[in-house]
């Protein structure tokens, strides 16, 4: 069974300071997901990830892959309040219908 | 851009009562996922559909079932609810797109039923 576990699952962080969300998974797997949720909202599409050594980054965000390691880092750079979320992980196939495995999600905080 | 839609977005039932939940993919995308997200959970996986042909189940309730239809719209029908179905439903869709595709799954804003 697919386990996906992230760390830390809460953070709580300056503006300004720079951060790791790490998330590994169990079982070898074609794809990983970063997707953000706000409080009692739907979950919004950050990165896909679809090879060994991928890196991909949008603002403040930056994710990578290491599929050896089955490991994948979501870095935050110079925080600001507008991040405060939850971040999940998830893990996919290249398979037409094949679900999601998410982690538990990291709630970030970012203080002013 | 269009999204997922999804109907309705609040529902509250009794026990042991029926619900339907409605969910309309992203025009031209094949491939609708049914997850059900608990308060301070992460999304768990009930069941999608690739073409109208079920593709891939996960630990959905046999209270409930799924379908999708010739327009590629799905409807989970849930029945004999109980309180721990009090959740967040989201409907994701994606496109295939031939094999060619990331397979990313894009998520509408759910349904948060309340059973009372």
């Amino acid at each position: 069974e697919l386990k996906v576990e992230q760390n830390p699952l809460f953070l709580s962080m300056q503006e300004g300071k720079n951060y790791t969300i790490y998330c590994n998974y169990s079982t070898t797997s074609d794809r990983l997901y970063w997707y953000r949720q706000d409080p009692g909202k739907s979950l919004e599409s950050l990165f896909v990830l679809l090879s060994n050594g991928a890196v991909k980054q949008e603002g403040r965000l930056m994710a990578s892959l290491d599929t050896k390691a089955r490991l994948s880092t979501l870095h935050i750079t110079a925080a600001v309040h507008d991040l405060s979320a939850t971040y999940f992980c998830a893990v996919g196939r290249e398979t037409s219908g094949s679900r999601l495995t998410f982690g538990e999600g990291t709630q970030l905080t970012v203080n002013p | 851009a269009a999204g997922v839609i999804q109907s309705p977005r609040h529902l509250i039932k009794e026990k042991r009562e029926t619900a339907t939940l409605k969910c309309y993919p992203i025009p031209r995308h094949d491939t609708v996922y049914w997850y059900q997200q608990g308060p301070g959970q992460d999304p768990q996986f009930l069941i999608s559909f690739y073409e109208k042909m079920q593709s891939d189940k996960g630990s959905i309730p046999d209270r409930f079932s799924a379908q999708q239809f010739s327009d590629y719209h799905s409807e989970l029908n849930m029945s004999s609810l109980e309180l721990g179905d009090s959740a967040l439903y989201f409907c994701a869709s994606s496109n295939n797109d031939g094999g060619r595709g990331t397979y990313e799954q894009y998520f509408g804003p759910g349904t948060r039923l309340t059973v009372t």
